[in-house]
């Protein structure tokens, strides 16, 4: 089982560029979500969606635009990219959204020069 | 707003002995899930054990155990028998609920080093 798979896997940006992150779930869930990680500040919420077609906003959303055209895939992008933003990022899924374990790809680090 | 408060930045226990981390929470919810997670160097995020708030028993899963204070809004994790592979970052987290943010708010984070 696939579960939910992210690419790129690592990606150095230069300042301004812009890219895109691939978040694939197989497990037909509802709800995604996309996450970064930072050192001493654990796991904080970008964006999300309840489901095909939806996003909304999480704690951190600025400099990011998310699209859910298909319930299985989310993607998270970065229109002009800043050092800021150099984090690993992560995409998770889940069934039930308040009482559901949220299964999680691997993570993607980004470097941005 | 929910908040989830992890003290203790490190940790370290000497192999098979056993190490408890803290944990505490802020809900205004009376029955909700409580997630300890694990992220080895592998970067993969992996769920430890879920408790559930309105259950009296601790949950169990294997060598982990939680001790869930409800009154006291604390949910530890207990690791006996520490092995090498039990090395990580350990992630507490409760459900965002009612808010805009989404599913799960996380702690941030005690890294548990083992020692041989």
């Amino acid at each position: 089982n696939a579960g939910v798979t992210q690419t790129p896997k690592f990606r150095v940006l230069k300042t301004g560029q812009s890219m895109t992150l691939l978040c694939a779930q197989d497990m037909n869930h509802e709800y995604m979500y996309w996450y970064r990680q930072d050192p001493g500040m654990g796991l904080r919420l970008i964006h999300y969606s309840v489901g095909e077609g939806t996003t909304a906003k999480g704690e951190v959303p600025d400099g990011y635009n998310v699209s859910r055209l298909k319930k299985q895939n989310f993607l998270l992008g970065l229109e002009s990219a800043a050092p800021s933003q150099t984090s690993v990022y992560f995409c998770a899924s889940s069934y039930y959204r308040d009482t559901g374990e949220l299964f999680f790809g691997e993570g993607s680090r980004l470097t941005v020069l | 707003a929910q908040t989830v408060t992890q003290s203790q930045p490190e940790m370290s226990v000497q192999e098979a002995e056993t190490v408890t981390l803290s944990c505490t929470y802020d809900t205004s919810e009376s029955d909700y899930y409580l997630f300890w997670y694990k992220q080895p160097p592998s970067r993969q995020m992996i769920l430890v054990i879920r408790q559930e708030a309105y259950k009296q028993q601790n949950a169990t899963e294997n060598r982990f155990s939680v001790n869930f204070q409800k009154a006291a809004k604390s949910f530890s994790l207990k690791i006996s028998d520490s092995q090498l592979g039990d090395a990580a970052m350990y992630f507490c987290a409760c459900p965002n609920y009612g808010g805009s943010q989404g599913n799960l708010i996380f702690g941030k984070g005690t890294k548990l080093s083992v020692k041989p």
